[in-house]
């Protein structure tokens, strides 16, 4: 069975410092990687997707995330956090066909 | 604007009480899903629909149970048999079978007192 791992329960970060969120995930064949954001009180959206081709992909916000096939891995990067990023991201895998398994989630605070 | 309307936002209940959660979709999405988020576990499905009149189990479905009696709507009931109810329940919807990735909703905080 799938399964996905985040790094990190709860991360305390300054305005402008760098950020990286890790993701490991199990599952030998071929996936489609997703990372979803929570903001308090809102609902999950997406961030950013990998399908297939280069694996540096972009999302919105400043958000970009590797796909590292060879260590799988999906880490979630932003080079400057601001106060308003402040919210509970969840790493997630599919594999083509079946539903999503998503990881525990890693809680952001941006300190202003 | 095409979205996943969930009702109501916050929800009580007693317990011995059986209660139903709504969700509704006008996203023309053929799948939809029911996930339970807690603290620290992420988001677990319990229940999940590919089509009208067709659900499947998810990780966690004792003690819930619902229907999908069209595209739209896809209710989740939450039974006196789920041992620990208390939750954010959220909602979900995909073209594709979740591979382009899901919608969701806004979420429903029930809380057995």
């Amino acid at each position: 069975a799938q399964s996905v791992s985040q790094h990190n329960h709860h991360v305390i970060l300054s305005e402008a410092a760098s950020l990286e969120l890790g993701c490991n995930y199990s599952y030998g064949g071929t996936v489609n990687l997703f990372w979803y954001v929570q903001y308090p009180g809102q609902h999950l959206q997406l961030l950013l997707k990998y399908f297939s081709g280069d694996p540096l992909v972009k999302g919105i916000k400043g958000f970009e995330a590797e796909f590292i096939k060879s260590k799988f891995s999906f880490n979630l990067r932003k080079p400057s956090v601001q106060w308003s990023d402040t919210a509970e991201y969840f790493c997630a895998v599919n594999a083509w066909g079946q539903n999503f398994v998503f990881g525990p989630g890693t809680r952001l605070s941006v300190l202003p | 604007d095409g979205g996943i309307t969930q009702s109501p936002k916050y929800l009580f209940r007693k317990e011995g009480q059986n209660v139903t959660l709504s969700c509704e979709q006008n996203l023309n999405h053929d799948a939809m899903y029911w996930y339970r988020q807690d603290p620290g576990q992420g988001l677990r499905l319990i229940y999940y629909s590919q089509i009208v009149n067709d659900f499947q189990k998810g990780d966690i479905a004792e003690g819930y149970s619902v229907s999908r009696e069209k595209k739209e709507s896809f209710p989740l009931t939450v039974t006196s048999a789920q041992k620990n109810p208390t939750a954010f329940y959220l909602c979900a919807s995909s073209a594709d079978r979740a591979n382009y990735g899901y919608t969701f909703g806004s979420g429903t905080r029930l809380t057995v007192v």
